[in-house]
């Protein structure tokens, strides 16, 4: 079974400063995703970036970079220039690349932009 | 292009009903995933529907159940409602490939009397 880890549950940052969230994973498996998403209070996901087992290099997405250590099994997002509008949970996930399709999700970690 | 949508956005019931919920997923997309979110127990899977069929089940009692039509559109019914069932249920959708991001909807509320 897979594991999601996210040791901060909550965080704060200055505005324009970056922050890093933490997520470390566990599988057996060598094929997997990554992905972080985004949920205001609203209540809506919103995907942010993915990252692949097999990927060589860290994937970013304008301002959210994935810092992807294998060896390490951790991934974690790098948020540039916080802005207000990043206030939010964050939730990492990973997914088997084969057979069961399903997201495993981590608690989150709910960041709050400083203005 | 329009996102997910799930309706209705809020719902009350009380113990012992039954209640669906339903989602239309983005078009051309054929996977659809259903997630149930609670501050105890966060975010866990319930199942996915990939061309009319479950493709994948979560760890939930029978009483939690769905469907995808042809169009893709998904309901799921959850029946003889329990106090725990009060959440928020999100649904996804995807092209259906393993590193395809999952897109959700806004969610539906449920709360139980």
């Amino acid at each position: 079974a897979q594991k999601i880890t996210q040791t901060q549950p909550g965080m704060f940052v200055q505005e324009k400063e970056a922050v890093t969230l933490d997520c470390t994973y566990d599988t057996s498996d060598q094929s997997y995703g990554l992905f972080w998403y985004k949920q205001p209070s609203s209540g809506e996901m919103i995907f942010l970036i993915y990252q692949g087992s097999y990927d060589e290099q860290n994937a970013t997405e304008g301002r959210y970079s994935l810092n992807f250590q294998k060896a390490r099994k951790s991934a974690n997002l790098v948020i540039s220039a916080s802005q207000l509008g990043d206030s939010a949970m964050y939730f990492c996930a990973m997914r088997l690349l084969a057979g069961s399709y399903q997201l495993t999700f981590g608690k989150g970690t709910k960041l709050s932009v400083i203005p | 292009k329009a996102g997910v949508t799930q309706t209705p956005r809020y719902l009350i019931k009380t113990r012992g009903q039954q209640v669906t919920l339903s989602c239309s997923p983005i078009s051309g997309h054929r996977s659809v995933s259903w997630y149930q979110q609670t501050p105890g127990q966060g975010l866990q899977f319930l199942f996915e529907y990939f061309s009319e069929t479950q493709r994948n089940k979560g760890n939930f009692p029978g009483r939690f159940s769905g469907r995808q039509f042809s169009n893709s559109r998904s309901e799921m019914n959850v029946s003889t409602l329990e106090l725990g069932d009060s959440a928020l249920y999100l649904c996804a959708s995807s092209l259906g490939g393993p590193q395809e991001p999952q897109h959700f909807g806004d969610g539906t509320r449920l709360s139980i009397l």
